[in-house]
């Protein structure tokens, strides 16, 4: 059973428009986390919710909408999408907050044409 | 905030040598270290954690140290294989942070 699963794989789509995406986390963890992963393969925190409640915003653009219905679940959702929201997005989750393993999804490549 | 510096960015080392990676961080409450190991197109994952309490960690052919006074930390990975050619992550986290930060990466390659 994967540990940490993320829908979809692949994702292309055209500029200006709004997608999705979902994670699910099958540990038990109380802390869920999406991250951004550029083409020079920086890793950069985007949010963190903790027991279902928004614990890091990092700076990000409010076209982005992360969304935690359970503390199992943690989806995001861009609208009005461009060019430079391409990279790979990770979802991860630990037991708790900050000094706990991480463990990450297979991640969402994401191409805006 | 936290900031995490990692070098080299690129490291090339002959199968069976040494190899080398350090970061160095900002904020001395910074209690846990992690290093994840990402190969090309894989998630990352943990391969090794240090925390404060600790000076130096082993498993097997990896190990980190930990010098809280100077605030860095380094991966030694010894008698490197093709397998470990990858991009490696330091990162610090501190208890109520509510994430980790994360170093830029490291990406080694073994030859054989």
């Amino acid at each position: 059973d994967t540990a940490v699963s993320q829908t979809p794989k692949y994702l292309v789509t055209q500029m200006g428009n709004d997608k999705s995406i979902k994670c699910e986390q099958n540990l038990g963890h109380d802390t869920m986390y999406w991250y951004k992963q550029d083409s020079k393969k920086f890793l950069k925190i985007m949010f963190s919710y903790n027991n279902k409640e928004l614990i890091i915003n990092e700076t990000v653009p409010n076209r982005f909408s992360p969304k935690s219905p359970d503390k199992a679940h943690l989806n995001l959702h861009i609208n009005s999408l461009e060019l430079g929201d391409s990279a790979v997005y990770f979802c991860a989750s630990s037991q708790g907050r900050g000094i706990h393993i991480q463990y990450f999804g297979a991640g969402t490549r994401l191409s805006v044409l | 905030g936290e900031n995490v510096e990692q070098h080299p960015s690129t490291l090339s080392v002959q199968e069976g040598d040494s190899a080398v990676i350090k970061c160095t961080y900002s904020d001395s409450a910074s209690n846990y270290f992690p290093w994840y190991k990402q190969e090309l197109g894989k998630r990352p994952q943990l391969i090794i954690d240090i925390r404060s309490n600790v000076g130096e960690k082993k498993d097997q052919r990896i190990a980190v140290t930990l010098n809280k006074t100077a605030k860095h930390f380094s991966l030694h990975i010894t008698e490197t294989q093709p397998e470990d050619s990858a991009v490696y992550f330091c990162a610090a986290s501190t208890a109520n942070a509510g994430k980790s930060t994360f170093g830029d990466g490291t990406t080694l390659t073994v030859k054989p």
